[in-house]
């Protein structure tokens, strides 16, 4: 079980917004910045999300992070079809003294 | 450019020893926490450990402390990740991952390697 649970699965229509839940705990998410990360099978991971709501130069603005207590959350809007990937949140764990991911949540656009 | 370029796909018995390398270049290698994360076939992403090549300062996950080890060459801008033992259920992709900002430890990683595939198998 991983420390930051996000769902396993979400969908979502072309052209709608998803948003993809991350829920930790006062030792992680409440206390530090949270990244997020996209990756495509079989290929490395991309920075999409860093310090809760900051995106790296050329990801698209249709990515936005936010967080609120001990839970954090990735919003995809304009839903494209090559948005279908998993996504994986992170973060420090003070208690841990180490980084954290979520189990990863697989995003199909139906 | 920033790159960070790993070694390639290894196959290995249980017992054997084995070191990866993860060779940087395109920035300053001693200004950077340098990340080492493990994703088993089929499943999610694990943070192992972290180096700061200046001082070469390692922080282990618990999960994996005593289990790997994690060093950094500065002379040659290359960070590593050895095992002494290896184990059938170390077979994964493992990732080096440069820490996006400068001087923070914080899980925020990019560029990544582009993975090495380590097989354990009798």
């Amino acid at each position: 079980q991983s420390v930051l649970t996000q769902p396993p699965s979400a969908s979502e229509t072309p052209g709608q917004t998803v948003t993809i839940s991350c829920s930790g705990s006062s030792s992680n998410i409440r206390s530090n910045y949270v990244s997020w990360y996209q990756q495509f099978p079989g290929t490395t991971p991309k920075l999409l999300i860093y310090r809760t709501d900051q995106r790296p130069s050329g990801v698209p603005d249709r990515f936005s992070g936010s967080k609120s207590g001990t839970s954090a959350s990735l919003a995809i809007s304009g839903l494209r079809s090559e948005d279908e990937a998993d996504y994986y949140c992170a973060a420090w764990d003070d208690s841990l003294s180490g980084g954290v991911f979520g189990g990863g949540t697989k995003l199909t656009v139906l | 450019e920033v790159q960070l370029v790993q070694s390639g796909a290894e196959v290995k018995k249980p017992g054997e020893s084995l070191k990866i390398s993860c060779k940087t270049s395109g920035y300053s290698f001693t200004s950077y926490w340098i990340a080492w994360v493990r994703q088993m076939p089929g499943r999610g992403l694990e943070w192992m450990g972290i180096i700061y090549p200046s001082d070469s300062d390692t922080i282990y996950s618990p999960s994996f402390q005593g289990q790997v080890t994690i060093s950094a060459d500065k002379s040659i801008s290359t960070a590593y990740l050895q095992w002494s033992s290896l184990k059938a259920s170390d077979t994964a992709v493992y990732f080096c991952a440069r820490h996006f900002l400068t001087g923070t430890k914080d899980p925020q990683f990019g560029p990544w390697g582009q993975g090495t595939l380590v097989t354990v198998s009798s």
